[in-house]
């Protein structure tokens, strides 16, 4: 199993829609986790960051956890085709090394 | 403005040729982390150095080598050893040791092509 789990996609999604994307984890010991919006050929962009259960919200994004099911999600409300990305979920790894783990990503394509 | 400086964008390297990918920062950050990315795929990290001289293997250091030897700079060499080294290099910094807790910021990246 791996450590960070994403479906890689393409989740297509009308313009003006809710986009909802997934991820779900190994390590019960994890205590940071991080969704990157990563455009093609560019570097990853940190977007959001949550450390407790419950929902944090930002603008049209709303990150979610739930650390007893281990899994972590974000929301993206209202999507506009400038959403369309890789959307990359990270997680800390063994504590003491400050690793991240990261999924392979998440394509979203929203069409106008 | 603070940041991560990576170059160059464009590398090309021949065959059993060593090459250097450079990366500087200005963040006044501690932790210091190189990821390689494949078409399609995700982040997996190569090496990274939690403190000035000291550097931890990653889980696909081989063929590659770095240095930390100012707190700035943490370059990492390609070596011919490295059979298959087409892929987007990607250099991170993290304000605390611990990495996690903040997340990265990340530069923006070296793609490196073999001729």
């Amino acid at each position: 199993q791996k450590e960070v789990e994403q479906n890689s996609g393409p989740l297509s999604v009308p313009e003006g829609a809710i986009a909802s994307l997934n991820c779900t984890y190994s390590d019960r010991g994890s205590q940071s986790f991080f969704w990157y919006r990563q455009y093609s050929g560019k570097s990853p962009e940190l977007i959001m960051s949550i450390y407790s259960n419950g929902d944090k919200e930002d603008g049209r994004f709303t990150a979610q956890l739930n650390k007893a099911s281990q899994y972590v999600s974000l929301l993206i409300r209202d999507s506009q085709p400038s959403d369309s990305a890789t959307y990359l979920c990270a997680v800390n790894g063994p504590s003491n090394t400050g690793k991240l783990i990261f999924g392979q990503g998440t394509t979203l394509q929203v069409k106008p | 403005d603070g940041g991560i400086t990576q170059s160059p964008k464009y590398l090309f390297r021949k065959e059993g040729q060593n090459v250097t990918l450079s990366c500087e920062q200005n963040l006044n950050h501690d932790a210091m982390y190189w990821y390689r990315q494949d078409p399609g795929q995700g982040l997996r990290l190569i090496y990274y150095s939690q403190i000035v001289n000291d550097f931890q293997k990653g889980d696909i250091a081989e063929g590659y080598s770095v240095s930390r030897e100012k707190k700035e700079s943490f370059p990492l060499t390609v070596t011919s050893a490295q059979k298959n080294p087409t892929a987007f290099y990607l250099c991170a910094s993290s304000i605390d040791r611990q990495g996690g807790n903040y997340g990265y910021t990340f530069g923006s990246g070296t793609r490196l092509t073999v001729v």
